[in-house]
């Protein structure tokens, strides 16, 4: 059964640090992993999305990574600033199925 | 463009109590999901549909029922509501489960609280 976690559970950094956050997973036969952020009291929004057979994705400050092999995603956040403040979640999607498996986030606050 | 609607938005019920959730996407997308958000334990698969008319069970589809007799419309189903079901409902859809058709966009959130 794959298994999804995200460490730290929160994290708080001064503004312009750049950070990284970490996604494990326990099943290497991933279709692809997601990466998310939740604003308090709101919904998802979709933030990067790396196919099984890519090893990275890129949107402006961000770059997610992917290492199948371990078992692992990064999500980099560049030159963080106040407004990053969020939860970010890691989904990965399984071979064979729709369905998403969501690690229970990382609660980042970047102090201005 | 409205996205994924949800409806209501908050809701409370008495143990027993019946209710449907209403999730609206005008993205003519294929696939719909409803996940519960619980504190510490992420977002957990309660059902999902892969097309109009058609559902399958997630990973905790116990005490809910849902229906996709619309492509654009997914409800949710609690017929006899228990203070276990207290928790934040969001529903999602994506046009495909291939490539980036895949992104899965959300609602706002139903929060549903069960006396």
């Amino acid at each position: 059964k794959q298994e999804v976690t995200q460490i730290p559970a929160a994290l708080s950094v001064p503004e312009g640090e750049n950070l990284v956050l970490n996604c494990s997973f326990t099943d290497s036969a991933i279709y692809n992993l997601q990466w998310f952020r939740q604003d308090p009291g709101k919904g998802l929004t979709s933030l990067l999305l790396i196919q099984s057979s890519q090893r990275e994705q890129t949107s402006g400050r961000l770059n997610a990574s992917l290492d199948k092999s371990s078992g692992r995603s990064t999500l980099y956040i560049a030159a963080s600033q106040p407004g990053d403040s969020a939860t970010y979640l890691c989904a990965v999607g399984t071979s064979g199925t729709y369905k998403y498996i969501f690690g229970t986030g990382t609660r980042l606050k970047v102090l201005a | 463009n409205a996205g994924v609607t949800q409806t209501p938005k908050f809701r409370v019920l008495k143990t027993g109590q019946s209710m449907t959730l209403l999730c609206a996407q005008d993205m003519n997308h294929e696939y719909m999901y409803w996940y519960r958000q619980d504190p510490g334990m992420g977002l957990r698969l309660i059902h999902y549909s892969v097309g109009e008319g058609t559902t399958a069970k997630g990973e905790v589809p116990d005490g809910y029922n849902v229906s996709r007799l619309k492509k654009q419309n997914f409800l949710l189903g609690l017929e006899s509501a228990a203070p276990s079901q207290t928790s934040v409902y969001f529903c999602a859809s994506s046009y495909s489960e291939r490539g980036a058709g895949n992104i899965q966009y959300f609602g706002a959130g139903t929060r549903l609280s069960v006396l």
